[in-house]
């Protein structure tokens, strides 16, 4: 079955960059999004088709994806960016979720 | 607004079965797909089913295969998880998520479901 590895955690300090990766075979081919989740609380898209941003969603929030690797990069992060952080692959059967990071301001 | 209402969770004995709803509300609702995602309390989002807006196309993850059937309702907007032959490892927050393409625009509150003797 297809696999999306994502670095248990991330630590990251006021106004600095954090850069979550998310690794599969040939995950390139596939789109990929990435949700957001605080405790408590349902995930929220913030990236989707590997690049878009949602309506609402602050643009320090970017994606990328080439390869095996998709990358979400926060930028300026500040301290409501701290939750977890969840990959999924799509393609026409494939809906996999990476194993998440948890991503901290510290 | 866009509403997703999961009902239905609650304690079941390992064996026995449970039938999840999803009330949609504030979309057309049969314009779409819709998929279950569940998560272990503490642990990672696990996609569970998926159907297609038609109600064709059901297709669901190897872990509960031959156990539960996805389903819906377009005149009720309702969207159904028959689960059978519940196990311990099926204890999860279920969430019904709308697709819109290649993502989820919106997900419901979830609704736990306890596999316990």
């Amino acid at each position: 079955s297809y696999e999306l590895t994502q670095p248990p955690s991330v630590s990251v300090s006021p106004g600095q960059t954090a850069s979550i990766t998310c690794s599969g075979d040939k995950l390139g081919d596939k789109y990929v999004c990435w949700y957001q989740q605080k405790p408590g609380q349902s995930p929220v898209v913030v990236i989707y088709q590997d690049t878009k941003r949602p309506s609402g969603i602050p643009e320090r929030f970017s994606g990328s994806n080439s390869g095996n690797t998709a990358t979400l990069t926060i930028s300026g992060t500040q301290a409501m960016d701290e939750a977890d952080y969840y990959c999924q692959a799509w393609d026409s059967s494939t809906y996999v979720f990476g194993t998440g990071t948890k991503v901290t301001v510290l | 607004e866009v509403q997703l209402v999961e009902s239905g969770g609650g304690l079941v004995q390992p064996g026995g079965s449970l039938r999840l709803s999803c009330a949609a509300s504030g979309f057309i609702f049969s314009s779409y797909w819709m998929h279950w995602v569940r998560q272990v309390p503490g642990k990672g989002l696990v996609w569970v089913s998926r159907i297609k807006s038609d109600g064709s196309g059901a297709i669901h993850a190897d872990s509960v295969k031959g156990r539960f059937t996805i389903s819906r309702d377009n005149a009720k907007n309702t969207l159904y998880l028959q689960m059978n032959s519940l196990r311990a490892e099926d204890t999860a927050v279920y969430y019904c998520a709308k697709a819109d393409a290649s993502w989820y625009d919106y997900w419901g509150q979830g609704t736990l479901v306890t596999v316990s003797s």
